[in-house]
């Protein structure tokens, strides 16, 4: 159980484009769920929190309007990276709580973005 | 704030060498600690983590960590490496007070010499 799935697992686009990332709890309701963004040989940055039904908040130094995360609904949150530019290209995660095994969180399999 | 400091960048040793990974963290009140393994492309596998109760943590694959609340660490240890621990590590700590969100320490990458 408590699976979270990341699509797509790798997304090459043009510059100027933008790409949707979706994360799903595929068993388990996700009440909060965090999106981290690691570059080569790097740890992971945590870039924003979302809980369902509500607006994400967002670590300092991370664009807002850049970086568009919706969390709808309880299995799926969703990372646009509008107007991706080649510094954008990195590996994004995401990973998943649910309020019945507080302080555990199952992440996602990452999603690698190459922006050309 | 949370943080954490994992001061080896580097770690090499011999297959059947005994492991330590070090990592110190800051917090406040009592953290959550996470040890993740990472190979190269791929996702976070967790390897072990401390909640509460007994300071010292089996994991899988033979890891096993100790909570030592008075040097504020969590050091990760194995007994014998195998050639495909050979990966990176990553020490996380979270808290109740801040969501549950993980802050990651920077990495330890570490390569077994045969």
């Amino acid at each position: 159980g408590a699976v979270v799935s990341q699509h797509p697992s790798w997304v090459i686009c043009k510059s100027g484009t933008s790409v949707k990332i979706e994360c799903r709890s595929l068993d388990f309701q996700a009440t909060t769920m965090f999106w981290y963004r690691q570059f080569p040989k790097q740890s992971l940055m945590l870039m924003a929190t979302s809980n369902e039904g509500s607006k994400a908040t967002y670590e300092q130094g991370v664009e807002k309007d850049k970086f568009l995360i919706n969390h709808a609904s309880l299995t799926l949150s969703t990372l646009t990276v509008t107007s991706a530019h080649p510094e954008d290209s990195s590996f994004y995660i995401c990973s998943a709580s649910t309020p019945s095994l507080p302080g555990e969180l199952f992440f996602g399999e990452g999603s690698r973005l190459t922006v050309l | 704030a949370q943080s954490v400091t994992q001061p080896d960048i580097h770690i090499t040793v011999s297959e059947g060498a005994s492991l330590e990974l070090r990592c110190n963290y800051s917090y406040g009140a009592t953290p959550y600690l996470f040890w993740y393994v990472q190979s190269p492309g791929q996702g976070l596998q967790l390897l072990l983590k401390y909640f509460s109760g007994d300071t010292l943590v089996q994991g899988i694959k033979g890891f096993e960590a100790e909570f030592k609340r008075s040097q504020s660490s969590f050091n990760l240890r194995k007994p014998s490496v195998h050639w495909s621990d050979a990966a990176e590590y990553f020490c996380a700590v979270g808290a109740r007070e801040s969501s549950y969100k993980l802050i990651f320490g920077s990495g330890t990458r570490l390569l077994v010499r045969p």
